[in-house]
């Protein structure tokens, strides 16, 4: 089975610049999150999604970020303007839906604002 | 406070010894638990998990929950260079099923 697929591996871009970045869950997954790890915070949750709603978004940290899943095989988080800070690698992972279900990670995308 | 909290390490075993690494947390009422393997460059991969007081044993790994003290550790029996790596734990919190990560530990398991 093909694991979650996130797209692109790298993105470098100027500040200002819209970034998308883009993710295929795992086939009959219903839930959806969106990490950010950096060396100074770790590991940090986004946003998570269960059956295509966002559920919780009090980890994305301001207005620029903002996260869409339109169906159960598609997400993307769009940071617009983007800034030097937001540069860091960006994780899509998957699960079954329930308590008590491991996170299936994508191998992310790796930011750099310039 | 984040509610799972790891020591970041470096935690350093030569080869063949037995590497343990622990994890505490703070909400009583999480029930399940799991540990990533996370090598350097790469994403983080499930290695454990356990719902249950006690030990539960795959391979090499063993991950031992304690709810009574609020900690759950993984030991890597006959540790090989390969392991080394930085090891996440991650458990419900905040009365969420959503697990929360720690920070991870690193391993360097040297010849």
């Amino acid at each position: 089975d093909a694991g979650v697929i996130q797209s692109p591996r790298h993105e470098v871009t100027e500040m200002g610049q819209e970034v998308t970045l883009r993710c295929k869950p795992i086939s009959g997954h219903n839930s959806l999150f969106w990490y950010r790890q950096t060396m100074m915070r770790g590991l940090e949750l986004l946003i998570y999604f269960n059956n295509n709603v966002p559920i919780d978004d009090s980890g994305m940290p301001e207005d620029r970020f903002s996260a869409k899943m339109p169906n159960a095989s598609f997400s993307t988080l769009k940071i617009q303007p983007s800034e030097p800070r937001d540069s860091a690698v960006y994780f899509c992972a998957s699960s079954g839906t329930g308590g008590n279900q491991p996170q299936h990670f994508g191998d992310g995308t790796r930011l750099s604002i310039l | 406070q984040k509610e799972v909290e790891q020591n970041s390490g470096p935690l350093s075993v030569p080869e063949g010894a037995i590497a343990s690494l622990n994890c505490t947390y703070s909400d009583r009422g999480s029930q399940s638990f799991f540990w990533y393997r996370q090598y350097s460059g790469k994403s983080p991969e499930l290695i454990m998990f356990i719902y249950s007081n006690g030990d539960k044993e795959d391979g090499r790994f063993t991950a031992q929950l304690n709810k009574a003290s609020q900690y759950v550790s993984l030991l890597i029996r006959d540790s090989q260079p390969s392991d080394s790596a930085t090891y996440l734990c991650a458990g419900p919190s905040g009365g969420s099923y959503i697990p929360t990560f720690g920070r991870g530990t690193s391993l360097i398991v040297h010849p």
